[in-house]
């Protein structure tokens, strides 16, 4: 079963609109992380918010926030007044488990997000 | 500006041929990574270094190999056992491993020609 599932594989939204970008989980380990990290055409991975299994409240940062569902096993992408620089690849990503020290991370197949003017 | 460096940014392979992919980073940072990327599917993980002189294999070693002989450096051979290695590659480091804001490097897309 896939451990990080990001259903929509493109999305659009009007510049200065709000967006949610979608992200379901699968984990039996009571400690794990939650990430989303943004790709622009350029390649590079940028990190944009993290949510702890154990964290309180939602993560935010900036216009980033991170709508955490833990019942739903759900950590959506909330970005807000997008700008035309937002125009990228947005992938969802978990860390859990452990293996001789190491936690594995594991992506999701990621969300193409388009800003239109 | 600390980050890390990857190059070539494009690389062509003929079938049968080994080709390394470097990586270095100026961030002190004790852990490493190397990721593949395929259209349509997320990041998986080829090989991952905690410290220097040690690395591990991820969930799709096999026709790959690394180094760790210096902190800073991180190279990547795909040797020619890997029979689809035409993809997107991406070098990652962090603090250590229990750091997950990864450093990424701007990749480098190795097809084969």
């Amino acid at each position: 079963a896939q451990k990080i599932t990001q259903t929509q594989p493109g999305m659009f939204v009007q510049e200065k609109e709000a967006v949610t970008l979608d992200c379901t989980y699968d984990t039996s380990d009571p400690s794990y992380g939650l990430f989303w990290y943004k790709q622009p055409s350029s390649g590079e991975m940028i990190f944009l918010i993290y949510q702890g299994s154990y964290d309180q409240q939602n993560a935010t940062e900036g216009r980033y926030s991170l709508n955490f569902q833990k019942a739903r096993k759900s950590a959506n992408l909330v970005i807000s007044a997008s700008q035309l620089g937002d125009s990228a690849m947005y992938f969802c990503a978990m860390r859990d488990g452990n293996s001789g020290g190491y936690q594995k991370v594991t992506f999701g197949t990621g969300t193409k997000l388009q800003v239109i003017p | 500006d600390g980050g890390i460096t990857q190059s070539p940014k494009y690389l062509f392979r003929k079938e049968g041929q080994n080709v390394t992919l470097s990586c270095e980073q100026n961030l002190n940072h004790d852990a490493m990574y190397w990721y593949r990327q395929d259209p349509g599917q997320g990041l998986r993980l080829i090989y991952y270094s905690q410290i220097v002189n040690d690395f591990q294999k991820g969930d799709i070693a096999e026709g790959y190999s690394v180094s760790r002989e210096k902190k800073e450096s991180f190279p990547l051979t795909v040797t020619s056992a890997q029979k689809n290695p035409t993809a997107f590659y991406l070098c990652a480091s962090s603090i250590d491993r229990r750091t997950f804001n990864y450093t990424f490097g701007s990749g480098t897309r190795l097809t084969v020609v």
